[in-house]
């Protein structure tokens, strides 16, 4: 069954350090995201990428950084910059944006959970 | 960016009960999506809205999307336990999705 991966479900993270959370798909999706969530906050958008080798900042990007070598990764690394990192991370993917609907609805992933001691 | 206004933020259900929730927006989208999020894992699309006036059904839940563009409702008829969990409405706006802050339902106990 196609879907989207991600991992691991929990991490456990020391302050200064920088932590990789994984996401695979086999969607075959071009576009992914990755999003944030905290209690009463909803989901909030940290990178997207609609094509390999490309993304872009979402609303907070600051603290993060993403790689895009495959069309079926895109991990998120939460980096020591990041001052209040310990959330709820969201990976998504859908069909490239625009053109026939559809394209607009994301397939998420079921999370990780990381927690800064 | 674009906010979308979800309300209420929570809600106390009784089983058998039928529970609303709306959505708003401050400009005009061309589809509005819902999605159900149990605890701890990921959203799952609930229902998907492309036209302004439609009204959709998925089993209990019915969804509409305003005529105004600017704002859908969800509806779930005869609730029973494992409706709680978040509902989150969603729209595009360009090439990225935003969603609401969500609204958490609950069991009365």
């Amino acid at each position: 069954d196609g879907g989207i991966t991600q991992s691991p479900k929990y991490l456990f993270r020391k302050e200064g350090q920088n932590v990789t959370l994984s996401c695979e798909q086999n969607l075959n999706h071009d576009a992914m995201y990755w999003y944030r969530q905290d209690p009463g906050q909803g989901l909030r958008l940290i990178y997207y990428s609609q094509i390999v080798n490309d993304f872009q900042k979402g609303d907070i990007a600051e603290g993060y950084s993403v790689s895009r070598e495959k069309k079926e990764s895109f991990p998120l690394t939460v980096t020591s910059a990041q001052k209040n990192p310990t959330a709820f991370y969201l990976c998504a993917s859908s069909r490239r944006q625009g053109g026939s609907s559809g394209a607009n609805v994301l397939t998420f992933g079921a999370g990780s959970r990381l927690t800064v001691l | 960016g674009q906010q979308l206004n979800q309300s209420p933020q929570s809600m106390f259900i009784q089983e058998g009960e039928d529970v609303s929730m709306n959505c708003t927006s401050s400009s005009i989208f061309n589809t509005w999506l819902w999605y159900k999020q149990d605890p701890g894992e990921g959203p799952v699309l609930l229902i998907a809205l492309y036209k302004a006036g439609e009204l959709t059904s998925n089993g209990r839940l019915t969804a509409q999307f305003g005529i105004t563009r600017k704002d859908s409702f969800l509806n779930i008829s005869a609730s029973i336990p494992s409706d709680v969990g978040i509902y989150f409405c969603a729209g595009p706006e360009g090439n990225k999705l935003v969603f609401g802050a969500g609204t958490i339902l609950r069991v009365k106990s």
